[in-house]
C-alpha cells in the first residue's frame, strides 16, 4: 500500500520567505509527527497530532513555525520568515491506532534550503 | 526526559565482516527501543524494535539487537555486511504510551568497503 508522502521533496527559499510543507499520512493512521533533521544529525521532534488535535508542540523552535491538520489526515508545516538556520530535512511520520501505535512510518522528507 | 547516545559517528567495515553499532539510552521510566536505517535521500525505515519479552530482537536484512536493561544499552549487530548496508543508522527511544515522540541518537554512518 501507499506509504507516507511529502511534498515538495526539495524547496529553496530566500531568507524571509514563507514556506509550506505538506504531509500525506498512511490512510487510517491517527497519529502524525513532524521532525526536523539538520545535516549530520538525528531527527528532532517538532510536533504531534492525534487526528486533528495538536497534542504536543513542545519541539517547535520558534513562533515562526506552525503546523495544522484540520481534517485529521493531511498536515501542513508552515515556516514564516525563513532563516538560514531553518535549513534542514523535515520528516513526517504517521502511526496507526492500537498496540502498534508506537511504530512510526516515515515519509521521504522535504529538504529545505534557505539562502 | 530521555536521551540516546550513539558512541560511534562513523564505522567503516569490509564486506562480509561483522559490524556492531552501539547505542546507550537514559530514561527515568520504561521505554520502547528502535533502530532505523536511512539510505541517501530517503526517509527512515524501521529495522527492528524492542517492546517487551525476549531481549534479543531480530529484524530485517539480517540485523539483530540486544536489550540490556542493566547497562541501558541496545546495540545493533549484523554478522556479515553487504555493500548495500551502507547507510546511516539511528537508535531511538519512546516512552511506553501511545503517541509519544521518538528521541533519536545522533546516528552512525556505516560505510561498507569491498
Amino acid at each position: 500500500g501507499a506509504g507516507v508522502s511529502q511534498s515538495p521533496r526539495y524547496k529553496v527559499a530566500k531568507r524571509g520567505q514563507d514556506v509550506a510543507l505538506r504531509c500525506d499520512p498512511i490512510s487510517g493512521h491517527v497519529s502524525l509527527f513532524w521532525y526536523q533533521q539538520a545535516l549530520g544529525q538525528g531527527p528532532e521532534f517538532l510536533t504531534y497530532f492525534q487526528n486533528e488535535a495538536q497534542l504536543d508542540k513542545s519541539g517547535l523552535p520558534s513562533d515562526r513555525f506552525f503546523a495544522e491538520r484540520p481534517e485529521g489526515s493531511v498536515s501542513t508545516l508552515k515556516i514564516q520568515r525563513t532563516q538560514q538556520e531553518d535549513s534542514a530535512v523535515y520528516l513526517c511520520a504517521s502511526s496507526p491506532p492500537g498496540l502498534a501505535a508506537n511504530e512510526q512510518f516515515f515519509g521521504p522528507g522535504t529538504r529545505l534550503t534557505v539562502l | 526526559a530521555q536521551s540516546v547516545t550513539q558512541l560511534d559517528s562513523q564505522v567503516p567495515v569490509f564486506e562480509e565482516a561483522p559490524v556492531e553499532l552501539r547505542c546507550n539510552y537514559s530514561s527515568s521510566v520504561s521505554v520502547y527501543l528502535f533502530w532505523y536505517v536511512q539510505y541517501p535521500n530517503q526517509g527512515l525505515q524501521l529495522l527492528l524494535k524492542y517492546l517487551s519479552g525476549s531481549t534479543l530482537v531480530k529484524g530485517i536484512n539480517g540485523f539483530e539487537a540486544e536489550f540490556n536493561k542493566s547497562q541501558t544499552s541496545f546495540h545493533l549487530r549484523k554478522p556479515s555486511v553487504h555493500i548495500s548496508d551502507t547507510a546511516e543508522y539511528f537508535c531511538a527511544v519512546t516512552l511506553r504510551a501511545a503517541g509519544n515522540k521518538l528521541t533519536f541518537g545522533g546516528g552512525t554512518r556505516v560505510l561498507v568497503k569491498p
